[in-house]
């Protein structure tokens, strides 16, 4: 089975601080995905990695950077906490073996606060 | 920013209906759609991903069908069960790895 994990599942944080979000999977994918879900809105790509140390913007990129110095680890790093940043943070993974048609294997999430 | 409609955004059935919803998508550099259902305080969970023009797909009493010329697919459960309750997403993947969801369909099914 594929699993995909997430380093926490709830988080509450400060305004201005520095949080990393971790995300690991165990099946070798070559790609690595950070989405953010809102009410309302559907999951939107922040930025995803298709390689170690290669990093390609979504659509959503501004207030986030991410890092991927091993293969089965992608995080997500928020430079400076802001309220607006308060969402729920979703991590998935997938193989590029047979193109790029290949299904997503999301993690649990993590659900985060920033007062 | 490509754009992928859901409709309804959500809908209440009785246990034993059929339902079925709506993905609407950009039909020009189509590659493939992708079904998902998440439920709550779960992951996201692959159901079904569809390539070719007319394709059907089907997983137990859900299936999927697709058309690439006017840009849509539909998502059919046959007798809606409670644990059907979730919300389905679908998502449109038009180059690269990237995948664009739209909002879901939050589909409640009662018992």
């Amino acid at each position: 089975d594929v699993k995909v994990t997430q380093s926490s599942r709830y988080l509450v944080k400060r305004t201005g601080e520095k949080v990393f979000l971790e995300c690991v999977q165990d099946m070798d994918h070559e790609n690595m995905f950070w989405y953010r879900q809102d009410p309302g809105l559907g999951l939107r790509l922040i930025y995803f990695s298709y390689d170690v140390k290669m990093k390609e913007k979504g659509d959503i990129p501004e207030g986030y950077s991410v890092s991927r110095e091993k293969k089965e680890r992608f995080s997500l790093i928020l430079e400076s906490a802001s309220t607006n940043q308060t969402s729920m943070y979703l991590c998935a993974s997938s193989p590029r073996d047979r193109g790029n048609t290949d299904t997503q294997y999301f993690g649990p999430g993590t659900r985060l606060t920033v007062l | 920013i490509l754009n992928v409609e859901q409709s309804p955004q959500s809908l209440h059935v009785q246990e034993g209906d059929s339902t079925n919803f709506t993905c609407s998508f950009p039909s020009s550099n189509f590659y493939a759609l992708h079904w998902y259902r998440w439920e709550t305080a779960k992951s996201p969970e692959a159901l079904f991903v569809m390539t070719l023009n007319g394709d059907e797909k089907k997983k137990g009493r859900i299936s999927a069908t697709l058309n690439t010329k006017e840009g849509y697919s539909y998502l059919y459960i046959k007798g809606s069960q409670p644990e059907d309750s979730a919300t389905y997403l679908c998502a449109l993947m038009a180059g690269s790895y990237q995948l664009t969801f739209g909002k879901g369909t939050k589909l409640s099914v009662i018992p």
